[in-house]
Protein backbone atom coordinates (compact mmCIF):
# COMPACT_ATOMS: atom_id res chain seq x y z
CA UNK A 1 0.00 0.00 0.00
CA UNK A 2 1.44 3.44 -0.82
CA UNK A 3 0.95 5.68 2.02
CA UNK A 4 0.91 9.31 1.53
CA UNK A 5 1.96 12.08 4.32
CA UNK A 6 0.87 15.40 3.91
CA UNK A 7 2.42 18.60 5.72
CA UNK A 8 2.41 20.63 7.15
CA UNK A 9 -0.81 19.59 9.37
CA UNK A 10 -2.01 22.99 9.61
CA UNK A 11 -1.27 26.02 7.72
CA UNK A 12 -1.98 29.90 8.94
CA UNK A 13 -1.84 32.28 6.24
CA UNK A 14 -3.46 35.65 5.14
CA UNK A 15 -5.84 36.36 2.41
CA UNK A 16 -3.12 37.36 -0.53
CA UNK A 17 -0.68 34.82 0.85
CA UNK A 18 1.06 32.06 -1.28
CA UNK A 19 -0.24 28.64 -0.04
CA UNK A 20 2.51 25.44 -0.54
CA UNK A 21 1.34 21.79 0.25
CA UNK A 22 3.17 18.72 0.39
CA UNK A 23 2.48 15.37 -0.15
CA UNK A 24 5.01 12.47 -0.01
CA UNK A 25 4.64 9.12 -1.05
CA UNK A 26 6.63 6.00 0.55
CA UNK A 27 6.94 4.38 -2.65
CA UNK A 28 6.96 6.25 -6.27
CA UNK A 29 3.56 7.35 -7.93
CA UNK A 30 3.61 5.71 -11.56
CA UNK A 31 2.76 7.90 -13.95
CA UNK A 32 2.60 10.84 -11.99
CA UNK A 33 -1.22 9.34 -10.82
CA UNK A 34 -1.35 12.10 -8.04
CA UNK A 35 -4.78 13.93 -7.47
CA UNK A 36 -5.65 16.90 -4.93
CA UNK A 37 -9.14 17.82 -3.25
CA UNK A 38 -10.32 20.69 -1.24
CA UNK A 39 -13.15 19.85 1.12
CA UNK A 40 -15.00 22.89 3.25
CA UNK A 41 -16.54 21.75 6.52
CA UNK A 42 -19.83 19.87 5.67
CA UNK A 43 -19.01 19.51 2.19
CA UNK A 44 -17.89 16.69 -0.32
CA UNK A 45 -14.38 16.60 -1.40
CA UNK A 46 -13.69 18.80 -4.84
CA UNK A 47 -11.63 17.26 -7.66
CA UNK A 48 -9.25 20.37 -8.09
CA UNK A 49 -6.08 18.94 -9.98
CA UNK A 50 -5.29 15.23 -11.65
CA UNK A 51 -2.10 13.91 -13.34
CA UNK A 52 -0.37 15.91 -10.67
CA UNK A 53 -0.73 19.06 -12.27
CA UNK A 54 -3.50 19.18 -14.79
CA UNK A 55 -6.65 21.33 -13.16
CA UNK A 56 -10.03 20.27 -13.18
CA UNK A 57 -12.56 22.06 -14.89
CA UNK A 58 -13.82 25.77 -13.35
CA UNK A 59 -10.44 25.71 -11.04
CA UNK A 60 -9.43 28.80 -11.16
CA UNK A 61 -5.61 28.96 -12.26
CA UNK A 62 -4.60 30.43 -8.85
CA UNK A 63 -4.25 26.41 -8.41
CA UNK A 64 -1.14 24.45 -9.61
CA UNK A 65 -0.08 21.10 -9.23
CA UNK A 66 3.63 20.21 -9.78
CA UNK A 67 5.90 16.85 -8.72
CA UNK A 68 7.00 13.46 -9.41
CA UNK A 69 7.55 10.16 -8.49
CA UNK A 70 7.36 10.79 -4.52
CA UNK A 71 7.17 14.35 -3.76
CA UNK A 72 4.44 16.25 -4.92
CA UNK A 73 2.86 19.57 -4.13
CA UNK A 74 0.05 21.89 -4.47
CA UNK A 75 0.23 25.23 -4.71
CA UNK A 76 -2.38 27.95 -4.12
CA UNK A 77 -0.41 31.48 -5.69
CA UNK A 78 -2.65 34.27 -3.90
CA UNK A 79 -5.00 32.85 -1.13
CA UNK A 80 -8.73 33.95 -1.32
CA UNK A 81 -11.24 34.04 1.26
CA UNK A 82 -13.28 30.72 -0.57
CA UNK A 83 -9.48 28.51 -0.39
CA UNK A 84 -9.40 28.58 3.33
CA UNK A 85 -10.67 24.65 3.61
CA UNK A 86 -8.35 20.89 3.79
CA UNK A 87 -6.74 20.05 1.19
CA UNK A 88 -6.01 15.69 0.32
CA UNK A 89 -4.14 14.51 -1.85
CA UNK A 90 -4.84 10.79 -3.57
CA UNK A 91 -3.07 8.64 -5.74
CA UNK A 92 -4.20 6.13 -8.08
CA UNK A 93 -1.37 4.22 -9.43
CA UNK A 94 -1.59 1.34 -7.16
CA UNK A 95 -4.26 -0.62 -5.44
CA UNK A 96 -5.37 -0.09 -2.82
CA UNK A 97 -6.31 4.02 -3.93
CA UNK A 98 -5.10 5.56 -0.77
CA UNK A 99 -5.40 9.36 0.25
CA UNK A 100 -3.30 11.63 2.59
CA UNK A 101 -4.19 12.85 6.01
CA UNK A 102 -5.06 16.30 4.44
CA UNK A 103 -3.54 19.69 5.66
CA UNK A 104 -6.02 22.23 6.69
CA UNK A 105 -5.50 26.43 5.67
CA UNK A 106 -6.82 28.11 8.18
CA UNK A 107 -6.64 31.87 8.22
CA UNK A 108 -3.97 33.72 10.33
CA UNK B 1 -26.77 17.99 -13.68
CA UNK B 2 -24.50 15.46 -12.51
CA UNK B 3 -25.56 14.54 -9.23
CA UNK B 4 -25.04 11.45 -6.90
CA UNK B 5 -27.35 11.48 -3.80
CA UNK B 6 -26.58 8.97 -1.04
CA UNK B 7 -29.18 7.19 0.95
CA UNK B 8 -29.60 4.58 4.33
CA UNK B 9 -27.32 5.54 6.33
CA UNK B 10 -28.26 5.62 10.46
CA UNK B 11 -27.93 4.62 13.32
CA UNK B 12 -26.94 0.52 14.04
CA UNK B 13 -25.83 -1.47 16.80
CA UNK B 14 -22.90 -3.19 16.55
CA UNK B 15 -22.99 -6.45 14.26
CA UNK B 16 -26.12 -4.90 12.48
CA UNK B 17 -26.14 -4.59 9.07
CA UNK B 18 -27.04 -1.42 6.13
CA UNK B 19 -27.33 -1.49 2.98
CA UNK B 20 -26.82 2.37 1.58
CA UNK B 21 -27.87 3.54 -2.23
CA UNK B 22 -26.74 6.19 -4.41
CA UNK B 23 -28.78 7.64 -7.06
CA UNK B 24 -26.90 8.58 -9.83
CA UNK B 25 -28.11 11.22 -12.50
CA UNK B 26 -26.71 13.71 -15.71
CA UNK B 27 -24.23 10.93 -16.89
CA UNK B 28 -23.84 7.56 -18.66
CA UNK B 29 -23.67 5.87 -15.17
CA UNK B 30 -22.82 2.35 -16.96
CA UNK B 31 -19.80 3.73 -18.11
CA UNK B 32 -17.83 4.97 -15.45
CA UNK B 33 -16.43 2.42 -12.36
CA UNK B 34 -17.37 3.70 -9.26
CA UNK B 35 -16.48 3.94 -5.22
CA UNK B 36 -17.04 4.44 -1.67
CA UNK B 37 -15.29 6.14 0.41
CA UNK B 38 -16.07 7.55 3.59
CA UNK B 39 -14.76 10.06 6.56
CA UNK B 40 -14.63 9.34 10.45
CA UNK B 41 -15.59 11.96 12.20
CA UNK B 42 -13.20 14.44 12.23
CA UNK B 43 -11.11 12.32 10.07
CA UNK B 44 -9.31 11.73 6.57
CA UNK B 45 -10.56 10.28 4.09
CA UNK B 46 -10.22 6.51 3.58
CA UNK B 47 -11.59 4.57 0.17
CA UNK B 48 -13.95 1.89 0.94
CA UNK B 49 -14.70 -0.28 -1.99
CA UNK B 50 -14.76 0.29 -5.98
CA UNK B 51 -16.72 -1.75 -8.58
CA UNK B 52 -16.05 -1.93 -12.47
CA UNK B 53 -19.17 -0.79 -15.43
CA UNK B 54 -20.69 -4.21 -15.41
CA UNK B 55 -20.05 -5.36 -11.74
CA UNK B 56 -17.93 -8.00 -13.03
CA UNK B 57 -14.69 -6.87 -10.47
CA UNK B 58 -15.38 -5.32 -7.18
CA UNK B 59 -12.46 -3.85 -4.83
CA UNK B 60 -12.02 -3.55 -1.00
CA UNK B 61 -10.11 -2.29 1.91
CA UNK B 62 -9.03 -4.75 4.18
CA UNK B 63 -10.38 -2.93 6.81
CA UNK B 64 -13.78 -4.29 5.26
CA UNK B 65 -13.02 -7.14 3.13
CA UNK B 66 -15.29 -9.42 3.99
CA UNK B 67 -18.16 -7.59 5.53
CA UNK B 68 -18.89 -5.40 2.48
CA UNK B 69 -20.48 -6.14 -0.51
CA UNK B 70 -20.63 -3.22 -3.14
CA UNK B 71 -22.53 -3.83 -6.26
CA UNK B 72 -24.84 -1.58 -8.80
CA UNK B 73 -27.94 -1.81 -11.09
CA UNK B 74 -27.33 0.15 -14.34
CA UNK B 75 -30.71 -0.10 -15.56
CA UNK B 76 -31.59 1.53 -12.33
CA UNK B 77 -28.36 4.25 -12.33
CA UNK B 78 -27.70 3.10 -8.49
CA UNK B 79 -24.72 2.22 -6.56
CA UNK B 80 -25.28 0.40 -3.58
CA UNK B 81 -23.14 -0.79 -0.42
CA UNK B 82 -23.98 -3.84 1.71
CA UNK B 83 -22.73 -3.42 5.07
CA UNK B 84 -22.51 -6.48 7.27
CA UNK B 85 -21.34 -7.38 11.05
CA UNK B 86 -20.73 -3.13 11.58
CA UNK B 87 -18.11 -2.30 14.41
CA UNK B 88 -17.98 1.13 16.13
CA UNK B 89 -14.84 2.30 13.74
CA UNK B 90 -16.99 1.87 10.78
CA UNK B 91 -18.87 4.70 11.89
CA UNK B 92 -18.37 7.89 9.09
CA UNK B 93 -19.94 9.62 6.16
CA UNK B 94 -19.91 7.92 3.37
CA UNK B 95 -19.62 9.23 0.23
CA UNK B 96 -20.09 7.58 -3.41
CA UNK B 97 -17.93 9.12 -6.25
CA UNK B 98 -17.93 8.34 -9.86
CA UNK B 99 -14.63 7.57 -11.33
CA UNK B 100 -13.50 9.13 -14.95
CA UNK B 101 -12.78 6.08 -16.20
CA UNK B 102 -14.56 1.85 -16.74
CA UNK B 103 -11.14 0.98 -14.70
CA UNK B 104 -11.38 1.95 -10.96
CA UNK B 105 -7.27 2.93 -10.77
CA UNK B 106 -8.32 6.80 -11.13
CA UNK B 107 -9.55 9.43 -9.13
CA UNK B 108 -12.75 11.03 -8.65
CA UNK B 109 -14.37 13.50 -10.54
CA UNK B 110 -18.02 13.91 -8.89
CA UNK B 111 -18.77 13.18 -5.55
CA UNK B 112 -21.97 12.58 -3.45
CA UNK B 113 -23.01 14.64 -0.23
CA UNK B 114 -22.77 11.48 1.88
CA UNK B 115 -24.99 9.80 4.16
CA UNK B 116 -23.91 9.39 8.18
CA UNK B 117 -23.64 5.67 9.71
CA UNK B 118 -23.45 5.44 13.23
CA UNK B 119 -22.64 2.43 15.11
CA UNK B 120 -23.58 2.44 18.50
CA UNK B 121 -24.91 0.31 21.24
Amino acid sequence: ETVLTQSPGTLSLSPGERATLSCRASQSVSSSYLAWYQQKPGQAPRLLIYGASSRSTGIPDRFSGSGSGTDFTLTISRLEPEDFAVYYCQQYGSSPLTFGGGTQVEIK
Amino acid sequence: EVELVESGGGLIQPGGSLRLSCAASGFIFSSFAMSWVRQSPGKGLEWVSAITTSGASTYYADSVKGRFTISRDNSKNTLYLQMNSLRAEDTAIYYCAKTVTPGYYNYMDVWGKGTTVTVSS
